[in-house]
């Protein structure tokens, strides 16, 4: 039971590039999450899916897409990353409001 | 939107000190959540308190959701307890988008 798992760890990409950072959850959770961390910053919402086959806008989407590919997986991709998207990604889940969330591990991004 | 604030935004304390952090929100506030980021970045949950009062080992929390905030206890605290806690809820009971505080970094002394 691994819970909530990201990959990759860690990633570093040139202004410009695309990458697509994975999370998936092995909890039966019906909802997940992508949240942003910067320094000295609390998390701010990216975008979230509140079921399989629904997403919506966070506080930050702008920048990035995401898939709910299936009820485990919900991955956010960056189109042309800029230097402004340098952060910590979390990917978070659980079984709907009023319910806690769990976080996986996160996936530090520098982009250059 | 909600805003949230947390105090104090540092505190060094002496191993077994106790200490009480605290969550203001700005309006009503439902789902409220404790973490800790422990100094490797992983997020723990805490407590998941939207009123009332939980005790878990050396740590409990209370949450007066109608004066909207919410308190941290640690008691007898360890140097694992330093890190960063947040604070976190939502707008109303079947939001899905939560508001994190800024936290309170806390260092722990031997």
């Amino acid at each position: 039971n691994a819970g909530v798992t990201q990959t990759p760890k860690f990633q570093v990409l040139k202004t410009g590039q695309s990458m697509t950072l994975q999370c998936a959850q092995d909890m039966n959770h019906n909802s997940m999450y992508w949240y942003r961390q910067d320094p000295g910053m609390g998390l701010r919402l990216i975008y979230y899916s509140a079921s399989e086959g629904t997403t919506d806008k966070g506080e930050v989407p702008n920048g990035y897409n995401v898939s709910r590919l299936n009820k485990r997986e919900f991955s956010l991709r960056l189109e042309s990353a800029a230097p402004s998207q340098t952060s910590v990604y979390f990917c978070a889940t659980h079984r709907g409001p009023g319910y806690e969330q769990y976080f996986g591990p996160g996936t530090r991004l520098t982009v250059t | 939107g909600i805003q949230v604030e947390q105090s104090p935004p540092d505190l060094i304390l002496q191993e077994g000190a106790n200490s009480t952090l605290r969550c203001n929100f700005s309006d009503s506030v439902n789902n409220l959540q404790w973490f800790h980021q422990n100094p490797w970045g992983q997020l723990i949950n805490l407590f998941y308190i939207p009123s009332g009062t939980k005790q878990n080992g050396r740590l409990s929390a209370t949450t007066v959701a109608t004066e909207r905030y919410s308190l941290l206890y640690i008691s007898s605290s360890q140097t694992t307890d330093s890190g960063v806690y947040f604070c976190a809820g939502g707008a109303t009971s079947g939001t899905y988008k939560y508001i994190f505080g800024t936290g309170t970094r806390l260092k722990v002394l031997a």
